[in-house]
This record gives C-alpha cells, sequence and structure tokens, in this order.
C-alpha cells in the first residue's frame, strides 16, 4: 500500500524560511509533489519531483532522497499569503495518494 | 479553457437518496481522479480513471460508483447516501505523462442529514 506522514501544523514568522517534511512509503514509486490548499479553495500544483536533490521555482523549492523515501517542501521569505495547508502526495503504480496536510500559520 | 468543472457546488442530501456529482475538463487529459476532504484527514482517493472506458478503485471506493464514458466526464455516483458521506468532494485530471500536476476542480460542499 501507500502511505505518507507529514506533521500537522507548523508556525513561522513573516520573512523567514520554513520547511515541510514528508516520508513515505508506497510501492512502484513514480514522484512526489506538493500542492497548496487556502481555506475555502481547491489544491493547486506547486512543484514535483522524480529525482534526488532540490527543485527550485521561485521562492519554493522541493527536495526529494529517494533511499530515504523523505522530501521536503522550503518556502522562503515567507509572505502572509503563504498561510495555507500544504500537502505531499506520492505517486505508486497508477494511484496518487495524499498526505493528511500541514497547516502553516504564519505570524507577522 | 475552464480547466476542471463540477456541479453542483453545494447540496444537502437525505439518507437513503441517491446522486450525481458532475466533473467535466477541457484540457484532454486522459487521467480523472475524486477525491473527498474532511477535518484532518487530508484528501483522500475515491476513484480514478487513467482513460475513457477504465476505472479502478481508490482508498475509500465504497458507497461510490464511477463510470468514464468519454475522455472528458467522469461523474460519480453516490448509491445510497449515509452521513458519513458528508464531505467536500474534488475531482482532479492530469495529463498520463505528468500525472503528478494534476488540475483541481472547485469542489462540491455535501451535506447528507
Amino acid at each position: 500500500g501507500q502511505s505518507l506522514e507529514q506533521p500537522s501544523e507548523v508556525t513561522a514568522v513573516e520573512g523567514a524560511i520554513v520547511q515541510i517534511n514528508c516520508t513515505y512509503q508506497t510501492s512502484g514509486f513514480y514522484g512526489l509533489s506538493w500542492y497548496q490548499q487556502h481555506d475555502g479553495g481547491a489544491p493547486t500544483f506547486l512543484s514535483y519531483n522524480a529525482l534526488d536533490g532540490l527543485e527550485e521555482t521561485g521562492r519554493f523549492s522541493s527536495f526529494l532522497s529517494r533511499s530515504d523515501s523523505y522530501g521536503y517542501l522550503l518556502l522562503q521569505e515567507l509572505q502572509m499569503k503563504d498561510s495555507a495547508s500544504y500537502f505531499c502526495a506520492v505517486k505508486g503504480d497508477d494511484k496518487i495518494i495524499f498526505g493528511k496536510g500541514t497547516r502553516l500559520h504564519i505570524l507577522p | 479553457n475552464a480547466g476542471v468543472t463540477q456541479t453542483p457546488k453545494f447540496q444537502v442530501l437525505k439518507t437513503g437518496q441517491s446522486m450525481t456529482l458532475q466533473c467535466a475538463q477541457d484540457m484532454n487529459h486522459e487521467y480523472m481522479s475524486w477525491y473527498r476532504q474532511d477535518p484532518g484527514m487530508g484528501l483522500r482517493l475515491i476513484h480514478y480513471s487513467v482513460g475513457a472506458g477504465i476505472t479502478d478503485q481508490g482508498e475509500v471506493p465504497n458507497g461510490y460508483n464511477v463510470s468514464r464514458s468519454t475522455t472528458e466526464d467522469f461523474p460519480l455516483r453516490l448509491l445510497s447516501a449515509a452521513p458519513s458521506q458528508t464531505s467536500v468532494y474534488f475531482c482532479a485530471s492530469s495529463y498520463s505523462s505528468s500525472p503528478y500536476e494534476q488540475y483541481f476542480g472547485p469542489g462540491t460542499r455535501l451535506t447528507v442529514t
């Protein structure tokens, strides 16, 4: 089967850097992706890692270590609009399964 | 492009009633899926389809049926609604070549009394 673990909540200060971790178990790993969801909205795609290493997209970066079944999302120069829930998702075989999400609280 | 559309936005059902949640996409995506979202539970996969005529079960398929007669449409049927099916339902689609980048519809908020 497939399962993902991520912290339920993280708090950081505006302008700072925060890292959201994700560990996974899956058969037939094809990649780890990250989504952002604001309250009342739909999830939106942020980034994807199929190979080990760091992928950077503006203020957001995502890292993957396949040998450790581990990845993280790094958010830099935090802004109040980054207050949202963040989900990691893994594709194994045909299914795409999501973690339970990490609620990011940003303090001014 | 309208992207992924879902209807209705809100629905209230009585226990035992049946209904169909509609999902359509105009991006010619092969991969479509249905998720339900409950507080603290993340997004749980109900059913998915890798192309027209092909469907498969996800993590929580009981009480739901799907069909995929066209590339564009992927309706979700609740056979006999139960209070445990009160949730927000999201439909998503993506290209088979990049299934990790899913596009989500706006969601349907369903309450079963």
